[in-house]
């Protein structure tokens, strides 16, 4: 099976950078993803690693280090619309392991 | 806008009842993907189709059931409800198989969700 781990809240101030870690227990996956979502909104994709790393996308970077099972979201220059719940999440390889699994969530909250 | 749609948007019925969400990918998407998400929790995966063959399994129950039609669009079956299974539920598609090194094929575009309320 697979699980991870993410803490369930974080707090910031608008303009910092702020880091939402996830370390995961899986026998093999093909990459980590993280998701952005608003509350009572849909799920937005934000980053995925395949390859151990830094991947960046603007304000956003997300690493990824499969020997230490271990991945992270920074983000940078915090705004307020940055407020919501952040998840990590990976696909299994093979077989009945080929699911998808959601870590439970991070809320983020920035304060002005 | 996603690109992703699904029907009915809030859907209110009594225990013991069956109900129907329907799903339609984004143009071009092959997989589509269903989750659960109860009130405060996080995303319980449960199941995906590609290309109208079941491609992932997760812990869905077997009174849900799911199917992908040739026009690509996906239904999703609840029987014999439960006060439980009142959640969220989201549709999600995605070019490839989820399966790829490469981010445009595994990334996921979500629905606007499917409110179920069981009374």
């Amino acid at each position: 099976g697979q699980s991870l781990e993410q803490p369930s809240e974080v707090t910031a101030v608008e303009g910092a950078i702020v880091q939402i870690n996830c370390t995961y227990q899986t026998s093999g996956f093909y990459g980590l993803s993280w998701y952005q979502q608003h509350d009572g909104g849909a799920p937005t994709f934000l980053s995925y690693n395949a390859l151990d790393g830094l991947e960046e996308t603007g304000r956003f970077s997300s690493f990824l280090s499969r020997s230490d099972s271990y991945g992270y979201l920074l983000l940078q220059e915090l705004q307020m619309k940055d407020s919501a719940s952040y998840f990590c999440a990976v696909r299994g390889r093979g077989g009945s392991a080929r699911q998808l699994t959601f870590g439970s969530g991070t809320q983020l909250t920035v304060l002005p | 806008d996603s690109g992703v749609t699904q029907t009915p948007k809030h859907l209110i019925t009594a225990t013991g009842q069956r109900v129907t969400l329907r799903c339609s990918p984004r143009s071009g998407d092959l997989s589509v993907y269903w989750y659960q998400q109860s009130l405060d929790q996080g995303l319980q995966f449960l199941i995906q189709y590609y290309n109208g063959e079941e491609r992932a399994k997760g812990n869905i129950l077997e009174r849900f059931s799911a199917q992908q039609f040739p026009d690509l669009h996906s239904e999703l079956n609840l029987s014999s409800l439960e006060l439980g299974d009142s959640a969220l539920y989201f549709c999600a598609s995605s070019t490839g198989t989820g399966e790829s090194r490469r981010s445009s094929y595994n990334e996921q575009f979500f629905g606007p969700g499917t409110r179920l309320t069981v009374l």
